[in-house]
């Protein structure tokens, strides 16, 4: 089956540096990838849609520069929490369509990643 | 906008026993998917079943079936013969046609079965 590797798993940073999380789709191409936040016991929060060779779409509320988010091809999305805070603290989710499948295929997602900020 | 709830925030069910957990949403549109995903303690999100709002037939998937009600705008999870892996935070999920795959979860409603 489609497989979407999430990386890291767990990362632990200081407040004010940056974070890198990588979303990589490992057996198929996608064009659309997208990045939930799931806090503790709650539903996941879609962040932004996050398209192939454009800029991503954000949610409202969600600031822009703060998560950057860069999508140069299509197996690889990353998502950067920039100046982090320990509010930013969360489980970060994402999940990619492949280009191959119908509309509106089931998503793939990736194992999540855990951020702690200190 | 679309939402969706889950107004079961917990629920229990001895093994090998059945449990419906529930799930509503507001939605304008005619066509649209709805969604059960799992998330057991290893937080990987795991597709259960899929149903396709222009079908009248409700989908199954072995042991796990939905009653859909479009007019109701229902869309509820029966597991029979609950097993211990089970265990899991369920969630309702709903996807427009249009929308380019985007989904909109429900709260979740953790289920515990026990032995």
């Amino acid at each position: 089956g489609a497989v979407v590797s999430q990386h890291p798993s767990r990362v632990i940073c200081k407040s004010g540096t940056s974070v890198k999380i990588e979303c990589r789709s490992l057996d198929f191409q996608a064009t659309t990838m997208f990045w939930y936040r799931q806090f503790p016991k709650q539903s996941l929060m879609l962040m932004a849609t996050s398209n192939e060779g454009s800029k991503a779409t954000y949610e409202q509320g969600v600031e822009k520069d703060k998560f950057l988010i860069n999508h140069a091809s299509l197996t690889l999305s990353t998502l950067t929490v920039t100046s982090a805070h320990p509010e930013d603290s969360s489980f970060y989710i994402c999940s990619a369509r492949d280009k191959g499948a119908f509309p509106n295929s089931p998503l793939h997602f990736g194992n999540g990643t855990r951020l702690t900020v200190t | 906008a679309q939402t969706v709830t889950q107004s079961q925030p917990e629920m229990s069910v001895q093994e090998a026993e059945t449990v419906t957990l529930s799930c509503t949403y507001d939605t304008s549109e005619s066509n649209y998917y709805l969604f059960w995903y799992k998330q057991p303690p290893s937080r990987q999100m795991i597709l259960v079943i899929r149903q396709e709002a222009y079908k009248q037939q409700n989908a199954t998937e072995n042991r796990f079936s939905v009653n859909f009600q479009k007019a109701a705008k229902s869309f509820s999870l029966k597991i029979s013969d609950s097993q211990l892996g089970d265990t899991a935070m369920y969630f309702c999920a709903f996807m427009m046609k249009t929308s380019g795959s985007r989904l909109t979860f429900g709260e979740g409603t953790q289920l515990t079965v026990n032995p």
